[in-house]
């Protein structure tokens, strides 16, 4: 079952400005990450935020955790028109629990226009 | 570093064929892991694996088999390829437990 949904489905924005996505989940996790998928092509990382944090920055990138409303968001700041892709959050469960494998949401489909 | 490496990119599958999607990494990560990804689904685990000789299921594992004989390959075997496996399937593995994934390139299956 789907641990992660993202919201929205899909966003679409113009260069320069800034896009939030956000994702819910449903059970205790040891951390939440976010993928980033250009068409065609494999996830890659970006960024791991711990049960523990609060908000971790990289780059242009902003991330946000709150373990109380079962929610995290992605926050990309001056987009570029290379930003286009899908981002995915992940959640891997609290110890104890799950497959230690990473628990996939539906993604957002970001555009950026040049 | 290749990183995960996988074989083929496309394939095309009559129904009822069996074939076996190869992956390898070359990072000696102890995790590894199967996705498929359909639109509008995300990405669902069909198998995993937390070290050689050690294999479990995930979400989403009928109709699929692994093994892990090496650290560095874990090998996906369609048994008798359905159209309802059309798909993209993806490869991924970790350092340890808490880390991030590194995925392969995927490979775009269709059964017809």
């Amino acid at each position: 079952s789907q641990q992660g949904e993202e919201d929205p489905q899909a966003l679409s924005i113009q260069e320069g400005e800034n896009a939030t996505m956000n994702c819910s989940y449903k059970t205790s996790i040891n951390n939440l990450q976010w993928y980033r998928q250009n068409s065609g092509r494999g996830l890659v990382h970006l960024i791991l935020i711990r049960s523990n944090e609060r908000e971790k920055h990289s780059g242009r990138l902003r991330v946000t955790l709150d373990t109380s409303k079962k929610s995290s968001s992605l926050l990309i700041t001056a987009s570029r028109a290379a930003d286009t892709a899908s981002y995915f959050c992940a959640t891997v469960p609290y110890s104890g629990a799950g497959s230690y494998q990473l628990t996939f949401g539906k993604g957002t489909k970001l555009s950026v226009i040049p | 570093n290749a990183g995960v490496t996988q074989t083929p990119k496309f394939q095309v599958l009559k129904t009822g064929q069996s074939m076996t999607l190869q992956c390898a990494q070359d990072m000696n990560h102890e995790y590894m892991s199967w996705y498929r990804q359909d639109p509008g689904m995300g990405l669902r685990l069909i198998h995993y694996s937390v070290g050689a000789g050690i294999t479990d299921q995930g979400e989403v594992p009928n109709g699929y088999n692994v093994s892990r004989s090496t650290t560095e390959d874990f090998p996906l075997r369609l048994l008798s390829a359905a159209p309802s496996q059309t798909s993209v399937y993806f490869c991924a593995s970790k350092n340890s437990r808490n880390t991030e994934a590194f995925f392969g390139q995927g490979t775009r299956l269709t059964v017809v």
